[in-house]
């Protein structure tokens, strides 16, 4: 069964050093969301593309993140420099397409801790 | 403004007991998806179950059943007989299709002590 891929799994680094976390959609979904868990919280969206472009970035804090799907396919999201309050589960997923935004399927995530 | 309130933080059964875990929705929208998503300690989203605002009947999978009510913007989640392996944070979303995005509540974490 097709699963989208997220590495690396689990990722240690200190304040204001730069991170970065990849994504490899479902092969054919032209949608990829990057979300955001902050622990005790829910997954907030910071990033959709549809295929290479951006379609969504208002909760993306574009001081020190940055996100890019070049050929649309996978998708890189980085951050620099990581700040303490970004300690959390970074989540991709996909969808077949924008209009599809109600059957995403979701990568096994990325746990970020800074300190 | 969409909105999904889960408003049980923490529920702590023993095992074989049942267990309700409630969801609350706000939406102006008449064409909606309502969700529940598993996250084990792993962190993995597990889906398991997508309703359509068109589609109020209940449904029922193994231990696992859902109550979709409008009238109260409701999408309850009642597991039967729990064990152990339910432990997780149990997670309700809402995907409107005017906005395209997918809300999700704040979670309840289910503990099942054996």
């Amino acid at each position: 069964e097709a699963e989208v891929a997220q590495s690396p799994r689990y990722k240690i680094t200190e304040k204001s050093q730069a991170v970065a976390f990849w994504c490899d959609p479902i092969s054919g979904h032209a949608t990829l969301y990057w979300y955001r868990q902050i622990l005790g919280q829910g997954p907030e969206l910071l990033v959709q593309f549809q295929d290479e472009s951006v379609v969504d970035d208002s909760q993306l804090p574009k001081d020190r993140f940055s996100a890019e799907r070049l050929k649309g396919v996978d998708s890189t999201l980085k951050i620099q420099p990581a700040e303490l309050g970004d300690s959390a589960m970074y989540l991709c997923a996909s969808s077949l397409d924008w209009d599809r935004i109600y059957e995403q399927y979701f990568g096994p995530g990325t746990r970020l801790t800074v300190t | 403004a969409q909105k999904v309130t889960q408003a049980q933080t923490e529920i702590s059964v023993v095992e074989k007991e049942d267990v309700t875990l409630d969801c609350v929705y706000e939406t102006r929208d008449t064409t909606y998806y309502l969700f529940w998503y598993k996250q084990p300690p792993s962190g993995e989203l597990v889906f398991l179950i997508r309703r359509n605002s068109f589609d109020e009947q209940n449904e029922i999978s193994g231990r696992y059943s859902w109550n979709f009510q409008k009238s109260t913007s409701s999408f309850n989640f009642t597991i039967t007989a729990s064990q152990v392996v339910d432990s997780a944070v149990y997670f309700c979303a809402l995907c409107s299709s005017n906005t395209g995005k997918l809300i999700f509540g704040q979670g309840t974490t289910l503990q099942v002590k054996p």
